[in-house]
């Protein structure tokens, strides 16, 4: 059973452009969380998706933030016009229901030059 | 806020000693608590948890204590072990602005760096 898959691992972007982020999670989750992470920072989260739905996006920023969870497919967080402060790592877990412990993915690591 | 808060930004240890990971939290509300292991590039793996109706949980060479009048968590493991330097997490379901207790739904620490030396 694979684990939850991140792609890519790294990304590089230029100010401005576009990050797609992309997360499958384990065979039978349909529970997937995004959570960022800062240099010298713990995980933050930022978003709770369940197929079709957002259900808690209460850490995402308001503005050039999305994430989706298609009922093909993988989830997307999208970060649109990135800055620099963008430059994290972008951790995706995923769960079979929102009361067991979530497995996290490799992660995403962004950097904005 | 730092609803969970892990005070000690590393720690080192000889092998085979006993390592002691500490973690306090403010929020009334967690009453589940899980401790995370992670190592460079790679993802947070869940190492072991506690609900707050016990006051100790044990899996092999790691045990967590949770004192819920001092709100406080430690994470033992004995014998300690080159592998298990690593960065070690505490965190709790729910907290954040909109509250919510599902498990995937974690609110972290900053991590404790363990470097086990041998």
């Amino acid at each position: 059973n694979a684990g939850v898959m991140q792609n890519p691992r790294h990304l590089v972007r230029r100010r401005g452009q576009e990050a797609r982020l992309r997360c499958s999670p384990m065979k039978g989750h349909s529970h997937v969380y995004w959570y960022r992470q800062l240099p010298e920072e713990g995980l933050k989260f930022m978003v709770y998706l369940q197929k079709e739905n957002i259900i808690d996006e209460s850490g995402m920023p308001k503005e050039r933030f999305s994430a989706e969870f298609p009922k093909e497919g993988p989830s997307i967080l999208r970060i649109q016009q990135v800055v620099r402060g963008d430059s994290a790592a972008y951790f995706c877990a995923s769960s079979p229901q929102g009361y067991t412990e979530a497995f996290f993915g490799q992660g995403t690591r962004l950097t904005v030059v | 806020d730092q609803q969970v808060k892990q005070n000690s930004p590393s720690l080192s240890v000889q092998e085979g000693r006993i390592s002691i990971l500490n973690c306090d939290y403010t929020n009334s509300m967690f009453d589940y608590f899980l401790w995370y292991k992670k190592y460079p590039a790679e993802g947070p793996t869940f190492l072991i948890s506690i609900s707050s109706i016990k006051d100790k949980n044990e899996d092999g060479r790691f045990t967590v204590f949770l004192n819920k009048s001092a709100k406080h968590l430690s994470l033992h493991i004995v014998p300690s072990q080159p592998g298990d330097s690593a960065v070690y997490f505490c965190a709790a379901p729910g907290g954040g602005s909109a509250g919510g207790t599902s498990y995937g739904k974690l609110t972290f620490g900053q991590g404790t760096i363990l470097t086990v030396h041998p």
